[in-house]
């Protein structure tokens, strides 16, 4: 059975430093990419960033890059998002999602997700 | 750029069916689609992928009675013999080069 269990959302003041994790099982993770998605209070899904299986290709939507990097640990089975210079339009329930074998963004198992409060 | 469109809202009685609709913008007509459920307060469930052929791929432990098809640059969620837990937000969502996108997502009310 794939599990993807997320950790590290808090609160964190604007322009602070927040890293979260998804520890993943149930499945090969090196042979699936990975995904984070948000979804702000009362919002829709948007999609944030992906990895690949081997980690060495990184996607990033517009409204993060520069400032998030996802990264993986496959001796871990744990996937990362470091988010750095954060802004109160970053508050949200952040998912893990795993991402289809054959098509790399996607997804086909979710997280049950990690909120993140950006406030002073 | 790619965009998904889908309706604000819809509703049906128990035990009816409905079909949502998800519509590719211009030039993305091919796309094939994957469609999502998120019941309240829950994190969102993969339902299947649907091609631009309406042939579609569910995911593990989805019932026979959510069902995909297309029509040139509309992809249709079907679900028959509605039940209460079906009321949910759905959404669908689209990959291209170096990006995913989501629709605005559906809520669907079961009368």
């Amino acid at each position: 059975e794939v599990q993807l269990l997320e950790s590290g959302g808090g609160l964190v003041q604007p322009g602070g430093s927040l890293r979260l994790s998804c520890a993943a099982s149930g499945f090969t993770f090196s042979s699936s990419a990975m995904s984070w998605v948000r979804q702000a209070p009362g919002k829709g899904l948007e999609w944030v960033s992906t990895i690949s299986g081997s980690g060495g290709s990184t996607f990033y939507a517009d409204s993060v890059k520069g400032r998030f990097t996802i990264s993986r640990d496959s001796s871990k089975n744990t996937l990362y998002l470091q988010m750095n210079s954060l802004r109160a339009e970053d508050t949200a329930v952040y998912y893990c999602a795993k991402d289809s074998t054959q098509v790399v963004f996607q997804v086909d198992y979710w997280g049950q997700g990690t909120l993140v409060t950006v406030s002073s | 750029q790619l965009v998904l469109t889908q309706s604000p809202s819809a509703s049906a009685s128990l035990g009816a069916s409905v079909k949502l609709t998800c519509t590719l913008n211009s030039g993305h007509s091919s796309y094939a689609i994957a469609w999502h459920q998120q019941q309240p307060e829950k994190g969102p469930r993969y339902l299947m992928k649907l091609n631009s052929d309406g042939s579609h791929s569910k995911g593990d432990g989805i019932a026979d009675r959510f069902s995909g098809s297309s029509s040139g640059a509309e992809r249709y969620l079907t679900i028959s013999s509605l039940q209460s837990e079906d009321e949910a937000d759905y959404y669908c969502q689209t990959w291209g080069t170096g990006i995913a996108v989501f629709g605005g997502g559906t809520p669907l009310t079961v009368l």
